[in-house]
């Protein structure tokens, strides 16, 4: 059983369009990262969020913490193929150092 | 060095070898984490290193796996009589006082 819920798990939009992840969980989380994993590579790290309620964009990306810290959402405007890849959530409990990811999301953009 | 460096990037070998997967994390990096990713299961945590030492070995899925960490830098991950269901991608990440970790490219461990 997954700590972390990604949805949905694979996702294929066309150029130009909009998309939405989510990461669900029951857990409360003192902080929660997004990656992303391009084949064969290892994940790199997009954005970490720790306040509830908190939102950042990052150009084109857009990252929501829950107010409960326990979900978050990556919204993607205007996705290009380079926005091509598998994205990952990673949630910091408050007594553990180590984090729990979730499946992750494959994201396609088709030219 | 400027990134997470593993090695071998993939490895073949054959069911009952041992196998050494090593780990070169950024330079300064205290803390050192093993995950293994297999197809549609995310990432599963196996070990977590403070320094040169383990404090967290309960992703360890059997007694076949064993890792040290040597001058609080390199990081070896052995596993021995190795199973087929031990094939999957194993990462290796460093992270400083809290921050996101910086994930290697991995090492692709196919048993046959």
């Amino acid at each position: 059983t997954q700590l972390l819920e990604q949805s949905p798990q694979f996702l294929s939009i066309q150029e130009g369009e909009n998309l939405t992840v989510y990461c669900n969980s029951s857990s409360v989380f003192s902080s929660l990262q997004w990656y992303r994993q391009e084949p064969g590579e290892g994940p790199v790290l997009l954005v970490t969020v720790v306040t509830g309620g908190e939102v950042k964009k990052l150009k084109r990306l857009t990252f929501q913490f829950g107010d409960a810290r326990k979900d978050s959402s990556l919204h993607i405007t205007a996705a290009q193929p380079g926005d091509t890849g598998l994205y990952l959530c990673a949630g910091g409990p408050w007594d553990d150092y180590k984090l729990s990811f979730g499946a992750g999301t494959t994201v396609t953009v088709r030219a | 060095g400027a990134g997470v460096s593993q090695s071998p990037s993939n490895k073949v070998t054959e069911k009952g070898k041992d196998v050494e997967l090593r780990c070169d994390p950024i330079s300064g990096h205290t803390a050192l984490y093993w995950y293994r990713q297999s197809l549609g299961q995310g990432l599963e945590f196996l070990i977590y290193f403070q320094g040169n030492s383990a404090p967290d070995k309960s992703g360890l899925p059997s007694d076949r796996f064993s890792a040290e960490r040597t001058g609080g830098s390199v990081s070896t991950l052995t596993i021995q009589r190795t199973q087929q269901e031990d094939s999957a991608v194993y990462l290796c990440a460093s992270s400083h006082q809290d921050r996101g970790y910086t994930f290697g490219s991995g090492t692709r461990l196919t048993v046959v």
